[in-house]
């Protein structure tokens, strides 16, 4: 079962605008990360945001988590065409060693 | 380049047929983890092992098995192929979940006929 469910699912922009990808979840969590999937390749790990955490900064990405709503955003600024990809929110439950993904955001940055 | 390495890329199986994928890390990360990707299903976890010796199931873990051989190596075996199991299979490790994300492999895309 899915655990994160990213929304939008696909998401077209232009170059230089800001893209934003939001996630809910259903049960507590130790920590949520987004990851990065370019067509054909292996996912790559972009931030990790611990439960007690509201907001960390990673470059142009800003991640923010709200766990009394089991949500959180991802805010890629001033978006490039290199910024296309499938983006996945993961969350890492409460007494668990493992990782469940959602289903993804598809981001089209057109330039 | 220090990461995780899946082979083969790619292959094909007849239903039936039996094979091993093989997955190794340089990064003395003590999780490995296997997922499978599917249109429209994101990632599934298959099996995992927390640690060297240990293994577990995950969520799909039918018609699978694994072997943590090593610290740096665990592969994912396919004993009676079916075409359920076309998928694109990924290899994964991180130092200690919940404190790092995790390192993925490039994948393997298996079609079974």
């Amino acid at each position: 079962s899915q655990q994160g469910e990213e929304d939008p699912q696909a998401l077209s922009i232009q170059e230089g605008e800001n893209a934003t990808m939001n996630c809910s979840y259903k049960t507590s969590i130790n920590n949520l990360q987004w990851y990065r999937q370019n067509s054909g390749r292996g996912l790559v790990h972009l931030i990790l945001i611990r439960s007690n955490e509201r907001e960390k900064h990673s470059g142009r990405l800003r991640v923010t988590l709200d766990t009394s709503k089991k949500s959180s955003s991802l805010l890629i600024t001033a978006s490039r065409a290199a910024d296309t990809a499938s983006y996945f929110c993961a969350t890492d439950k409460a007494g668990y060693s493992t990782l469940t993904f959602g289903k993804g955001t598809m981001l089209l940055v057109s330039p | 380049n220090a990461g995780v390495t899946q082979t083969p890329k790619f292959q094909v199986l007849k239903t039936g047929q039996s094979m091993t994928l093989q997955c190794a890390q340089d990064m003395n990360h003590n999780s490995m983890y296997w997922y499978r990707q599917d249109p429209g299903m994101g990632l599934r976890l298959i099996y995992y092992s927390a640690s060297e010796g240990t293994t577990d199931k995950g969520e799909v873990p039918n018609g699978y098995n694994v072997s943590r051989l090593n610290k740096r190596e665990f592969s994912l075996r396919l004993e009676s192929a079916a075409p359920s199991q076309t998928s694109v299979y990924f290899c994964a490790s991180t130092l200690a979940p919940g404190s790092y994300g995790y390192t993925f492999g490039s994948g393997t895309r298996l079609t079974v006929v």
